[in-house]
Order: C-alpha cells, then sequence, then structure tokens
C-alpha cells in the first residue's frame, strides 16, 4: 500500500536560515510526489510537484525538493526561511491512475526571529 | 476565477446529531473529493466523484457518513449521527479530470471545521 512518512513533526528554525523537510515514500511503481503548505485557516497551496524526467524540482516561494529514488524520498528545502514561511507542510504521493492525493502526517515549522 | 467554496465555515454539534456540508467545485471540474483532516493528521481521501458517479470510497464509513453529487456539479457530505471522533476540518477539493498529468491541478476550498461535543 502506498504511504507517506514526514519523520519530523515539529521543526524550528532562525530566520535566514536554510531549511530542510524529510519526506519517505513507500509505492511500487515510479510515484508522483507533490509538497503543500497549510497555513492557519487557509486552505492547501501545492509548492511543487514531481511526476518524472529532473529529479530536483524548483517550485514557488523559493522552494525546491529533490527525488532520490534509491533512498525512497522527496525532501523539500530552503535555502534562507523568512517569518512567513511559518506554517504546516505536508508531503503526498499519488497513484498515477487515479487523483487522489495520500498524505503524510505533517511537519509544522517554526521560524524564529 | 472562483475557487472551490465551501460552507459552513465552523459547526459545533453534540455527539449523535447530524450535519451536512457544502461543496461547490470549481466550474467545469469533472472531478471532486472530500478530505477529511484531523488535528495534527495530513488530510485523508473520504470519497472521490467523478461527474455524479463514485470513483472511491473505500474509506467512508458508510455506516454514517453519505455523499452525493447530484447533477455532477455541487456536493453535500453528512454525518449522522455524529461521533466524537469525527471533530475534524472536512476539505473539498476539484480538478478537471482527476487522474494526474502534467497539466492536472487540484484545488482545495478553505474546509468546514467541525467541533462534535
Amino acid at each position: 500500500a502506498q504511504s507517506v512518512t514526514q519523520p519530523d513533526i515539529h521543526i524550528t528554525v532562525s530566520e535566514g536560515a536554510s531549511l530542510e523537510l524529510r519526506c519517505n515514500y513507500s509505492y511500487g511503481a515510479t510515484p508522483y510526489l507533490f509538497w503543500y503548505v497549510q497555513s492557519p485557516g487557509q486552505g492547501l497551496q501545492l509548492l511543487l510537484k514531481y511526476f518524472s524526467g529532473d529529479t530536483l524540482v524548483q517550485g514557488i516561494k523559493g522552494f525546491e525538493a529533490e527525488f532520490k529514488r534509491s533512498q525512497s524520498s522527496f525532501n523539500l528545502r530552503k535555502p534562507s526561511v523568512h517569518w512567513s514561511d511559518a506554517a504546516e507542510y505536508f508531503c503526498a504521493v499519488a497513484p498515477s491512475n487515479t487523483g487522489k492525493l495520500i498524505f503524510g502526517q505533517g511537519t509544522t515549522l517554526q521560524v524564529k526571529p | 476565477e472562483a475557487g472551490v467554496a465551501q460552507s459552513p465555515r465552523y459547526k459545533i454539534i453534540e455527539k449523535r446529531q447530524s450535519v451536512a456540508f457544502w461543496c461547490n467545485p470549481i466550474s467545469g471540474h469533472a472531478t471532486l473529493y472530500w478530505y477529511q483532516q484531523i488535528l495534527g493528521q495530513g488530510p485523508k481521501l473520504l470519497i472521490q466523484f467523478q461527474n455524479n458517479g463514485v470513483v472511491d470510497d473505500s474509506q467512508l464509513p458508510k455506516d454514517r457518513f453519505s455523499a452525493e453529487r447530484l447533477k455532477g456539479v455541487d456536493s453535500t457530505l453528512k454525518i449522522q449521527p455524529a461521533k466524537l471522533e469525527d471533530s475534524a476540518v472536512y476539505l473539498c477539493a476539484s480538478s478537471l479530470e482527476g487522474r494526474w498529468g502534467f497539466n492536472e491541478k487540484l484545488f482545495f476550498g478553505s474546509g468546514t471545521q467541525l467541533s462534535v461535543l
């Protein structure tokens, strides 16, 4: 069965520091992978997605993620975090023949001034 | 472009009562999803509609939850009777085709926050 694990429930970084959020997936075939962000009271916003091709994908707000098949990982990175990046981040995997998403449990990002 | 509309924004009920949520997807989107997001967890798919037919309801607790999408447009999700563990945010989402491809995008509504006391 497909599943997603986000090992870090809560991460705190200082503003301006770099960020890496971890995501591991379990899926039999080449997965479609996504990162979403959810701010308090807001809907889910897509940051980036990986379907195929270049394993380093660029997203909105300066985020990027790297697909590593050998490690079954799709970690999200940002070189310099801003206070407005404080939010909940979800990694998700999608079976390619459907439109649904299977989400991880999320990582809460706190940004210290 | 108008987004996915959901109402109400908040709902507080007592256990064993019934409740209904409404969703209006983006115009022209064939696929509609209901997700349940319990506090501290990621969203979990409850049901997926393609037009007015059900594609996947494998995780819908059918003894108490029901959903319909009349005329293939807007949708309602009902819980009867509600339990304490149903407290969650119920998210509606829609997409054009319901099958992932480079041009497929999933749009989420802001959700309905349900508290069962």
